[in-house]
């Protein structure tokens, strides 16, 4: 499975977007995007996954060049409510490999 | 919808003893997951069940760790003899359908279990 680099943490403003950048060199063919939220006492949540180019819906975008080596979160006009960690997870998890591998994460902290 | 659910929440109990966690996937999810976060650790695969059959137990950390899934539906997670380093957050968390879906899993509260 492809190791994964984000930030430990970043520091927003109510109302600013957030771009939370994921390195992933060895990222191989059959590996895909996956990020996860996690509220402080929560299990983590799913937000969005993507293989290549731009994935959006209604919580987050997420951006993916071309050499697919790193991936962009992006969160719109972010709320104190987005105060949590995210995660960056790679990996081909079709079939039956359903162990999700999750690495440090980034820490944001939202403030007014 | 009901979500995952654990019980309990939390688990105060002393070294050598025995103690079981409960998980409630949602309704009709195939697939179940056992995961853990140590103190200061990161989150950490323990065991995959696909209905009542074990997928994957790769990161079962020994043998006092025991999960079940009797009838494939709710499962439990049993640790016996606790020792100290068990103490951390244990997740549970469901997903409907194989494939590309496995990414979705939907995570419950976690039950938090304190070994003294």
């Amino acid at each position: 499975l492809a190791k994964t680099t984000q930030p430990i943490s970043m520091d927003s403003y109510e109302g600013q977007e957030v771009n939370i950048t994921c390195s992933h060199n060895n990222i191989a063919t059959n590996d895909y995007i996956t990020w996860y939220q996690q509220f402080p006492s929560q299990g983590p949540r799913f937000i969005i996954q993507g293989y290549k180019t731009k994935v959006t819906n209604e919580v987050a975008s997420l951006f993916i060049p071309a050499d697919r080596k790193s991936s962009t979160l992006s969160l719109p006009r972010v709320s104190l409510s987005d105060t949590a960690v995210y995660y960056c997870l790679v990996g081909d998890y079709g079939g039956s490999q359903g162990n999700l591998i999750f690495g440090k994460g980034t820490k944001l902290s939202v403030k007014p | 919808e009901a979500g995952v659910t654990q019980f309990p929440s939390h688990s105060v109990i002393e070294k050598g003893q025995t103690v079981t966690l409960r998980c409630d996937p949602i309704s009709g999810h195939d697939n179940l997951y056992w995961y853990r976060r140590v103190m200061g650790k990161e989150i950490k695969f323990l065991l995959h069940f696909v209905k009542e059959s074990k997928q994957d137990e790769s990161g079962m950390p020994n043998n006092r760790f025991l999960a079940e899934r009797t009838g494939g539906t709710y499962s439990t997670l049993k640790v016996q003899p606790a020792e100290l380093e068990d103490s951390g957050v244990y997740f549970c968390a469901s997903s409907p359908t194989s494939g590309r879906a496995l990414t979705e899993q939907f995570f419950g509260p976690g039950t938090r279990l304190t070994v003294l």
